[in-house]
């Protein structure tokens, strides 16, 4: 079945404490995404990568980091989490890059952090 | 300006009403137009999508697009309990969200 996963779905940590969320499709898709999502806000892109070992900012990256060593996996990492990370975050993928109108997402990762 | 403007609901119809879900956008230059559903606890899918204006219509469901007053609608005919989700509309070259209008359709 064509997916994408995400780990761990829920997440409460402490302020500071490092971790990282998972993400891996198995799609073959060359473009992949993270988003988080806040009432009111919508979906926000944190960082995107076009393909192995290329990586941009999206909307709001600070805070976040990621890496793609391998096609189909993108984790995302915070160092050093605060409070207003708290929110629910999903990783996307896509094969047609970053203009296109289909974006697969995962199911989500809720991360509470106090 | 936001680039995506949603009315955030929530919309609540009786079944086999007609919905009507609407947004704004604010670049003349975006082609690609798109609504993603989101269900409880799960992640946006792809419900429709259209490039530049016009209409596009798929069972139920109808996008709508006018690009000389930058205006996203998507219509709903006899819609069901199963259409109850969280509608967010999409467009520009990047991904830009509209902040989601939330649906209930009651039997």
């Amino acid at each position: 079945e064509a997916q994408v996963t995400q780990n761990p779905r829920y997440l409460i940590t402490v302020t500071g404490k490092k971790l990282t969320v998972t993400c891996s499709q198995n799609m073959n898709h060359e473009y992949m995404s993270w988003y988080r999502q806040d009432p009111g806000l919508g979906l926000r892109q944190i960082y995107y990568s076009m393909n192995v070992e290329v990586t941009d900012k999206g909307d709001v990256p600070e805070g976040y980091k990621v890496s793609r060593k391998e096609k189909r996996n993108f984790p995302l990492i915070l160092e050093s989490p605060s409070p207003n990370q708290t929110s629910l975050y999903f990783c996307a993928s896509s094969s047609s890059g970053r203009v296109s109108y289909e974006q697969y997402f995962g199911p989500g990762t809720r991360l509470t952090v106090t | 300006q936001k680039e995506v403007e949603q009315d955030p609901g929530p919309l609540s119809v009786p079944e086999g009403a007609i919905v009507s879900l609407n947004c704004t956008y604010s670049n003349s230059a975006f082609q690609y137009f798109m609504w993603y559903r989101q269900y409880s606890r799960k992640g946006p899918e792809l419900l429709m999508y259209t490039y530049s204006s016009g209409n596009k219509e798929d069972g139920r469901f109808t996008a709508q697009v006018d690009k000389s007053s930058k205006y996203i609608s998507l219509f709903i005919r006899d819609s069901q309990p199963s259409d109850s989700a969280t509608y967010l509309c999409v467009t520009g070259n990047q991904f830009y969200f509209g902040t989601g209008t939330s649906l209930t359709v009651i039997p």
